[in-house]
């Protein structure tokens, strides 16, 4: 079974500019869930869906939103970058949402440099 | 608020060796507990979980961990270290609080093993 995938691999933007960010799941996983992770602040919480519906969201500014569709393909986008938002975006999805236990399968990411 | 701490920003060991990993955690109720392994320009790669049940996890590539919920510690563990599993580990709890249901990494511990 194929794993998550995620393009583009690397991205590189001016601050101001929107970037859109997409990420396949697991063949039958229906929850996908976004993090960005950077040197200072970790490994951090985005959002998550589940059947098209955002389920919970991170403390992020509203310059970050998200989408999935019925084929549980799952999209982030940034708008107005700052240089801060340089970071490794990755994607998670699971079968079913974390709360029943599920585990989380993680794509190998998109980084993402602002300049 | 739930969390989850790794005391340790690398631990060196020599290949053939026994290594740990230690990871703490603060939660309110019954936590789920994770470890992920991260390569270099790589996601995140799942080891092991503890949900609920035997207190020793046996996972991929050898590793173990055990919940100990007296002392509130999912230390991770390997009876004989290899090269390959030089890399940066992740220990992550479910944290349900604030009606969100995500994730929640420690600040990663960096395994090297020497030959």
């Amino acid at each position: 079974k194929a794993g998550v995938t995620q393009t583009p691999r690397y991205l590189i933007k001016t601050r101001g500019q929107q970037v859109t960010l997409s990420c396949s799941p697991i063949s039958g996983h229906r929850s996908v869930s976004w993090y960005q992770q950077t040197p200072g602040q970790g490994l951090q919480f985005l959002f998550e869906y589940f059947s098209e519906t955002q389920r919970n969201k991170g403390n992020f500014p509203g310059r970050f939103s998200g989408r999935q569709f019925s084929n549980s393909r799952s999209e982030m986008n940034v708008s107005t970058l700052e240089l801060g938002d340089s970071a490794l975006y990755l994607c998670a999805s699971s079968p079913m949402p974390l709360a029943g236990g599920e585990t989380q399968y993680f794509g190998p990411g998109t980084r993402l440099l602002v300049l | 608020a739930q969390s989850v701490a790794q005391p340790e920003d690398q631990v060196n060991v020599a290949e053939g060796n026994p290594l740990t990993v230690k990871c703490t955690y603060s939660v309110s109720g019954n936590p789920y507990l994770f470890w992920y392994v991260q390569y270099p320009n790589r996601g995140l790669q799942f080891l092991l979980k503890y949900i609920t049940g035997d207190n020793l996890v046996k996972g991929s590539y050898g590793f173990e961990a055990e919940f100990n919920k007296s002392q509130t510690s999912f230390h991770l563990k390997k009876p004989s270290a290899l090269v390959s599993d030089s890399a940066l580990y992740f220990c992550a709890v479910r944290d349900s609080s604030y009606n969100t249901d995500k994730l929640i990494f420690g600040t990663g511990t960096r395994l090297q093993v020497f030959p």
